[in-house]
């Protein structure tokens, strides 16, 4: 079973604009972290936010957590053709497995 | 500074057969950790090994078994092989078990 759940399954957005993804999950956090998957090959690790954290930039990437609801998001700005992929969250409850979701498809159009 | 790599990249196998699948850890990592990723799903964590000892465990059977070694690669062993095993299947990385993971490509497992 899968702890994370992403929203949407699939965003189609044109090169330049801003991509937003959410993911919830259902059991209290240590830490969540968001991976990028090109063309079903193997992951690469984007950021990691801690439970008593509830906002980190890393480039063109922010992300947000908000333990109350359960809840990330994950804010790409200005996007490029590169950022297609797909995008997924993955938890972990202090006991070192990563839980991932489903992930969301991201295509960016030039 | 060389990445996780995993072989093979491609196997195709028939049911009830029994495979095995590689990884070395990026340089400096001690900790290796298996996941299943189904088409279209994200990865299930199979197990990860630390110390040449498995240490945590997914939902997984008894049929899914693995074996790290002193140089910290690792192995992923399946046996009697059902059509479900199809998946690509990722090796990650960590040092000392940090929560952050490094990826390998995958091996793309096939089971006819």
């Amino acid at each position: 079973s899968q702890q994370g759940e992403e929203d949407p399954q699939a965003l189609s957005i044109q090169e330049g604009e801003n991509a937003t993804m959410n993911c919830s999950y259902k059991t209290s956090i240590n830490n969540l972290q968001w991976y990028r998957q090109n063309s079903g090959r193997g992951l690469v690790h984007l950021i990691l936010i801690r439970s008593n954290e509830r906002e980190k930039h890393s480039g063109r990437l922010r992300v947000t957590l908000d333990t109350s609801k359960k809840s990330s998001s994950l804010l790409i700005t200005a996007s490029r053709a590169a950022d297609t992929a797909s995008y997924f969250c993955a938890t972990d409850a202090y006991d070192y497995k990563l839980s991932f979701g489903a992930g969301t498809t991201v295509t960016v159009r030039a | 500074d060389a990445g996780v790599t995993q072989s093979p990249t491609h196997l195709i196998k028939t049911r009830g057969q029994q495979v095995t699948l590689r990884c070395s850890p990026k340089s400096g990592h001690d900790t290796v950790s298996w996941y299943q990723q189904a088409l279209g799903q994200g990865p299930q964590f199979i197990f990860q090994y630390y110390e040449e000892e498995e240490r945590q465990r997914g939902n997984f059977p008894d049929r899914f078994s693995g074996h790290q070694f002193p140089n910290y690669s690792s192995e992923l062993n399946v046996n009697a092989l059902l059509l479900g095993d199809s998946a690509l299947y990722l090796c990650a990385s960590s040092l000392r078990r940090a929560f952050e993971q490094f990826f390998g490509p995958g091996t793309r497992l096939t089971v006819l």
